[in-house]
């Protein structure tokens, strides 16, 4: 399966910055997922990343707050703009395995803002 | 829409078996997944099984699937502290979407 570098690990953050979080995959894949994990809950999916097409945005999630960027089939960043308090969480990408045989997430990046 | 459930927590005796139960609405789910959480670490995916599966065993992981209830458990025999965890319950349909539809989560501890 895919081996995910996912940066950074950790950082806490002040009220209305930016945070942007990398993404690289050691194989090219077409598609790579981005969630939420707000404490003490389950996975939310923000987008769906493609490469040479714009991402697909769930639901509650707009590409003004979450911008993502898909250079290439390996890569993929996560900015989380304009932040507050509430977009305390951690996140993470994903990308599916071989013949959807589970999918394989990066370490996680857990945001704290101030 | 679809959902996935879990019961929030179970603990239980090192030594004993662990039981976790997931249930689900898709009647099209084509893969189902446990992934284990450890406090301050990403997702591992633990084990799979297809939908055309009534069983699977790997190791000390063994997974029963009750399609027509839409069902899922994970059996963990001769739990360990180091199983200590957040279990998620997941599943996908087949098809070039294959979001993962996830539940909440369960939260086993592991008492010596």
């Amino acid at each position: 399966s895919a081996v995910i570098s996912q940066k950074p690990s950790r950082d806490i953050c002040q009220r209305g910055t930016s945070l942007t979080i990398q993404c690289q995959v050691d194989s090219q894949v077409t598609m790579m997922f981005w969630y939420r994990q707000q404490p003490g809950q389950s996975l939310t999916l923000i987008a769906t990343a493609n490469q040479g097409s714009e991402a697909t945005y769930e639901s509650g999630f707009v590409i003004d707050k979450f911008p993502i960027s898909r250079p290439n089939l390996t890569f993929s960043t996560l900015t989380v703009s304009n932040m507050s308090p509430e977009d305390s969480s951690i996140y993470l990408c994903s990308v599916p395995g071989q013949g959807n045989y589970g999918y394989t997430f990066g370490s996680g990046t857990r945001l704290t803002v101030v | 829409g679809e959902d996935v459930e879990q019961s929030l927590f179970l603990s239980v005796r090192e030594g004993d078996s662990s039981v976790i139960n997931c249930t689900y609405t898709d009647s099209s789910s084509t893969y189902l997944y446990w992934y284990k959480q450890e406090p301050g670490a990403g997702l591992q995916l633990l084990t799979y099984i297809f939908s055309n599966m009534d069983m699977k065993q790997d190791q000390r992981l063994t997974v029963l699937l009750n399609k027509k209830d839409k069902h899922l458990s994970l059996r963990i025999a001769d739990t360990q502290t180091g199983d200590s965890a957040i279990y998620f319950c997941a599943e996908t349909t087949a098809g070039n979407n294959r979001k993962l539809i996830w539940g909440l989560g369960t939260s086993l501890a592991v008492n010596p």
